[in-house]
């Protein structure tokens, strides 16, 4: 069955620090690969994509994302994370349909 | 560039009253259109899914209904409400298979 896992429904962090969210999923083929960033009360944003080629990819605000295809993952990356960056996000994976993970709530203290 | 917009922003409506939603796409020809709710806690569950006019792909048998009678308008309705479709409903148009972009989204309230 496709199905994409979020395994960290919270995490917690200090600005300025490092972070890591943690994708993982389980699809028949190599899918398109997504990560997006919500607000409370708003739409999705889209942070960055993969689709082939080099599996580094940058996206907005600082952001990065490796596709590890031997883990079947696609870990969201930040070197220094700025209190802006509080918000919940969102792995997904497919192509025309997309399936969602549950999401991570990034707190950011200062 | 493309833009897409969805109303009313937020909707508070009594058990068995009706439901119409809207999202209109500008910018782009013949999108794909889809619907999604998103429930407290919960990651995004696709309803519908849509490449032409008239065509509208059902993804979860519900009390929802889909339409498409426009290029670029997508309505979600429903005859009479339930409790449980209570959520945040988003809106997204893609080209293709290529990435889908959301709209800001409706909060519906069912008491």
């Amino acid at each position: 069955a496709q199905s994409v896992t979020q395994p960290d429904i919270h995490i917690t962090v200090s600005e300025g620090a490092s972070l890591e969210l943690r994708c993982n999923y389980s699809y028949g083929a190599t899918p398109y690969l997504f990560w997006y960033v919500q607000s409370p009360g708003q739409g999705l944003q889209l942070l960055l994509k993969y689709f082939s080629g080099d599996t580094l990819v940058q996206g907005i605000k600082g952001f990065e994302a490796e596709f590890k295809r031997s883990q079947s993952s696609f870990n969201l990356r930040k070197p220094s994370v700025h209190w802006s960056d509080a918000a919940e996000y969102f792995c997904a994976v497919g192509t025309d349909k997309l399936i969602f993970g549950t999401g991570t709530r990034l707190q950011v203290f200062p | 560039s493309q833009t897409i917009h969805q109303w009313p922003a937020t909707l508070v409506q009594p058990v068995g009253s009706p439901l119409s939603l809207e999202c209109t796409v500008e910018g782009t020809s013949n999108p794909n259109l889809y619907w999604y709710r998103q429930a407290a806690g919960r990651g995004l569950q696709l309803l519908f899914y849509s490449v032409g006019i008239g065509q509208i792909s059902s993804e979860v048998p519900q009390n929802l209904s889909a339409s498409r009678p426009q290029d670029r308008q997508f309505i979600l309705s429903s005859k009479k409400l339930l409790l449980s479709d209570s959520g945040f409903y988003l809106c997204a148009w893609s080209v293709g298979q290529e990435t889908q972009y959301f709209g800001p989204g409706t909060r519906l309230l069912v008491l």
